[in-house]
């Protein structure tokens, strides 16, 4: 079993759409849960971190949900710009350590 | 500018020939580590490293080793590559692990004939 599982998509979803991802994680004892942005295989940037009680940035609000092991990714208006593919991350045991999902893909259309 | 730097960007090589992939840090980052990306199955650690002279073994450390000699530097060595090694590796440095955000080099396309 994977320690960290998305949906790969793709999700194809017209411009000003509002679009959820999920993530799941297999050990409970997870520390710190990210959500990095990566375009076309390049590399991967912060896009939010996931903290305990949710937290927003603009049009991407993030939430963590400890009991059943899943964070989330909500993102609304999207924009042609939002294209691209999203990974969820975990850090454990030792908080130094990190897993990746496999990413969900996101395709913004005119 | 505040960047991760990886040379090279794109290497062809054969079986067995020994290579090593350089990955520096302009930002006194004291965690550093090393990825590869493979379809299906997303970024993968390597080996990761807290400070100098001081390295482990992320998820997937067979057939890798690295060294932590100054605190810029986190060279990625292959002294035996074979085509399974075949991958998109990624270096990145953070501030100290844990809850802080990884900053990634540009990365390297590796090829393993």
């Amino acid at each position: 079993r994977k320690e960290v599982e998305q949906d790969p998509g793709p999700f194809n979803v017209p411009e000003g759409a509002t679009v959820a991802f999920n993530c799941t994680y297999s050990n409970s004892a997870s520390q710190s849960f990210f959500w990095y942005r990566q375009d076309c295989r390049k590399e991967p940037k912060l896009l939010m971190s996931v903290y305990s009680s949710g937290n927003e940035d603009g049009r991407f609000t993030a939430q963590l949900n400890r009991a059943s092991q899943y964070i989330s990714l909500l993102i609304r208006d999207s924009k042609l710009s939002d294209s691209a593919t999203y990974l969820c991350v975990v850090n454990f045991p030792n908080f130094n350590k990190f897993y990746f999902g496999s990413g969900t893909k996101l395709n913004v259309k005119p | 500018e505040a960047q991760v730097t990886q040379n090279p960007r794109y290497l062809i090589t054969v079986t067995g020939k020994k290579l090593t992939v350089t990955c520096s840090q302009n930002m006194n980052h004291e965690y550093m580590s090393w990825y590869r990306q493979d379809p299906g199955l997303g970024l993968r650690q390597i080996y990761y490293s807290m400070n100098v002279e001081v390295t482990d073994k992320g998820d997937v450390p067979e057939g890798y080793k690295v060294s932590r000699k100054e605190k810029r530097n986190f060279p990625l060595i292959l002294e035996s590559p074979s085509p399974n090694q075949t991958s998109l590796y990624f270096c990145a440095s953070s501030v100290q692990g844990g809850e802080e955000t990884q900053y990634f080099g540009p990365g390297t396309r590796l090829l393993v004939l």
